[in-house]
């Protein structure tokens, strides 16, 4: 079975400042996906970034970029010139092609200091 | 235009009653699910249909049952309601089931779902 795992329960950043939040996955598929999703306090889910894990170049988008390390298995989020609005909830999730289904890291709170 | 829309967004009821939560997604999806966020705010899959056919269905007690009436709604059900079940359900879609196309799957704002 997969699992996600966000071992940073909290984190803070000022703003402007550069922050990475880490993820980690076990699966013994070759084929999925990695996404990260940010939760304001309005609870709505936005998808901030994401991987397919059978491409080598790093996703970014913006401000937002990953370090994906297939063989170790890593997924980490780097935010670069955090805004204030950058305070969420960050959630890593892995995306079976097999099920289609999503599994979840236990999420990473994200303050940002003005 | 909201793609992907759940309905209510808030819900307080007593135990025992029984509620539904509509959703409904306007980008030709063929694939719908239900996500249950607990009050530690752990996300997990409960239900997905492909097509109006179920083919994800976790370990969710009986008293959850979903309906999909057509592939573009997916409703959840829930009888004799208990303190438990207090969460916040997410209803999602995505183009297809297996990710030949992406896979990325688009979220509801949540139904606040309280019972007491």
């Amino acid at each position: 079975a997969q699992t996600v795992t966000q071992s940073q329960p909290e984190m803070s950043v000022q703003e402007a400042e550069t922050v990475t939040l880490s993820c980690t996955y076990d699966t013994s598929e070759s084929d999925y996906y990695l996404f990260w999703y940010k939760q304001p306090p309005s609870r709505q889910m936005i998808l901030v970034i994401r991987q397919e894990a059978y491409k080598q170049q790093n996703a970014t988008e913006n401000r937002f970029s990953v370090n994906f390390q297939k063989a170790a298995k890593s997924f980490s989020l780097k935010i670069s010139d955090s805004q204030l609005g950058d305070a969420a909830m960050y959630f890593c999730a892995f995306g079976s092609s097999n099920t289609g289904k999503l599994i979840f890291g236990q999420g990473t709170t994200l303050q940002v200091k003005p | 235009d909201t793609a992907v829309s759940q309905t209510p967004k808030y819900l307080v009821t007593q135990m025992g009653n029984d509620k539904s939560i509509k959703c409904e997604q306007n980008l030709g999806h063929d694939t719908m699910y239900w996500y249950k966020q607990d009050s530690k705010k752990f996300l997990k899959i409960m239900f997905s249909y492909n097509n109006k056919e179920l083919i994800i269905n976790e370990t969710v007690p009986n008293r959850f049952s979903p309906k999909s009436p057509d592939k573009a709604h997916l409703n959840l059900h829930i009888n004799s309601l208990e303190l438990g079940d207090s969460a916040v359900y997410f209803c999602a879609s995505s183009q297809d089931k297996t990710g030949t196309v992406g896979n990325t799957i688009y979220f509801g704002e949540g139904s606040w779902l309280t019972v007491v």
